[in-house]
């Protein structure tokens, strides 16, 4: 069974960082491309990154380019995002989602997110 | 700065209605849309890609289309457990646009 679990949410101050991880399990981790996904209180999806299934490729969505970095660990089956320079925007529900191919970046599969608050 | 138009933004039908969603990219005529639903509580869940391929396990009520620039979503039958948000997302190339989502409630 394909399972994603993400990890690393925490309250954190404004202008702060944060590592969020998402543990990767019943699929070949390197076939596929992975995703991050947000969502505020609230409101609906937001599309952070995505990065391909060798790492080469790498996305961002304008408003965290400069500021988050996404990489994975095949070795170890883990995604990974570097945050830093938090706002109170980026306050929300981080999911990581599993791509349907090395290069395809639709979302197959999705973990159960992990909370960033950032207060001000 | 690229646009996922939406609409409408919620609806209500009775259980048995033919329910359409419809999406439209400010940029672009590729063919790449993906569906997604969201239940309330629970993660989102990918049901339609390449804006016409129902992903496997997903009830043959959904159906996805594409005429011109528009893309819709069509549930040809609503049922209580179809009660969720629906987003739609572009995939062309980054961004990875989302839509803005539309609540679908039964009346």
């Amino acid at each position: 069974e394909v399972q994603l679990m993400e990890s690393g949410g925490s309250l954190v101050q404004s202008g702060g960082s944060l590592r969020l991880s998402c543990a990767a399990s019943g699929f070949t981790f390197s076939n596929y491309a992975m995703n991050w996904v947000r969502q505020a209180p609230r409101k609906g999806l937001e599309w952070v990154s995505s990065i391909g299934g060798d790492g080469v490729y790498t996305y961002y969505t304008d408003s965290v380019k400069g500021r988050f970095t996404i990489s994975r660990d095949n070795s170890e089956s883990t995604l990974y995002l570097q945050m830093s320079s938090l706002s109170a925007e980026d306050t929300a529900v981080y999911y990581c989602a599993k791509g349907l191919g090395t290069e395809s970046y639709y979302m197959e599969v999705w973990g159960k997110g992990t909370t960033v608050t950032v207060s001000s | 700065d690229i646009q996922v138009t939406q609409s409408p933004s919620s609806l209500s039908a009775s259980v048995g209605d033919r329910v359409t969603i419809t999406c439209r990219p400010s940029q672009g005529s590729s063919i790449y849309l993906a569906w997604y639903q969201q239940k309330p509580g629970k993660v989102p869940k990918l049901l339609i890609y390449d804006a016409t391929t129902l992903q496997s396990g997903v009830p043959s009520r959904f159906s996805g289309s594409r005429s011109g620039t528009d893309f819709t979503l069509t549930i040809s039958s609503l049922q209580p457990e179809d009660v969720a948000t629906y987003y739609c997302q572009r995939y062309h190339s980054a961004p990875l646009t989302f839509g803005g989502g539309t609540k679908v409630e039964i009346k």
